[in-house]
């Protein structure tokens, strides 16, 4: 079975800087995809970033960016230039391709402070 | 376009009694998820649906619990004679075709389910 660890509960950050969110997982699988999903306190659950792990480039968008690194099997989410709308709770997920399921981590608490 | 309706947004059941939890997908959207979050964790799915049929339901308990998409109306997550355990955020996700990988899922906000 897939697992996903997020290993750091907690983290905070100074508005305007940079940090870092890791996550691994583990598979035994080669074709899959990994998210990053974002969780206001709305509780509503927000897709921030998506890796297909065919693909040797590390997916961007704007501030977010991923270090995918397969061997590893880890998937680091980037966030530049970090806003006080980015506290939240982070989760890291896994999807086999084909599972129509997604396979969450524990989650990460982010507060940007200003 | 409306996102992903759930209802109720809170739920408060005793022991024994029946919760039902709705979600209405967003417009044109066919399939449905539901996930349920327990306190401290991720995540974790239950069900997939599509229009009037379970496509995968590994996820959910065996015993006390259902669900439904029927043709017309919203899908329907259904807990029989709940206990404690049960005291969760249910999410609803839909998306217009199968592929929850594709970037294409919208979650609802949840439904927290308290049982007392």
């Amino acid at each position: 079975a897939q697992t996903v660890t997020q290993s750091q509960p907690e983290m905070s950050v100074q508005e305007a800087e940079t940090v870092t969110l890791s996550c691994t997982y583990d598979t035994s699988e080669s074709n899959y995809y990994l998210f990053w999903y974002k969780q206001p306190p709305s509780r509503q659950m927000i897709l921030v970033i998506r890796q297909e792990a065919y693909k040797q480039q590390n997916a961007t968008e704007n501030r977010f960016s991923v270090n995918f690194q397969k061997a590893a099997k880890s998937f680091s989410l980037k966030i530049s230039d970090s806003q006080l709308g980015d506290t939240a709770m982070y989760f890291c997920a896994f999807e086999e391709s084909g599972s129509e399921k997604l396979v969450f981590g524990k989650g990460m608490k982010l507060t940007v402070n200003p | 376009n409306a996102g992903v309706m759930q209802n109720p947004r809170h739920l408060v059941r005793r022991r024994g009694q029946e919760a039902r939890l709705r979600c209405s997908p967003m417009k044109g959207h066919s399939h449905v998820y539901w996930y349920r979050q327990l306190p401290e964790e991720g995540l974790k799915f239950m069900v997939y649906l599509q229009k009037e049929n379970i496509i995968d339901e590994s996820g959910m308990p065996k015993e006390r619990f259902s669900a439904e998409f029927p043709k017309e109306g919203p899908s329907i997550l259904r807990i029989q004679q709940v206990v404690r355990g049960d005291s969760a955020a249910y999410f609803c996700a839909s998306s217009p075709w199968g592929g929850s990988n594709t970037g294409e899922l919208f979650f609802g906000e949840g439904s927290r389910l308290t049982v007392l």
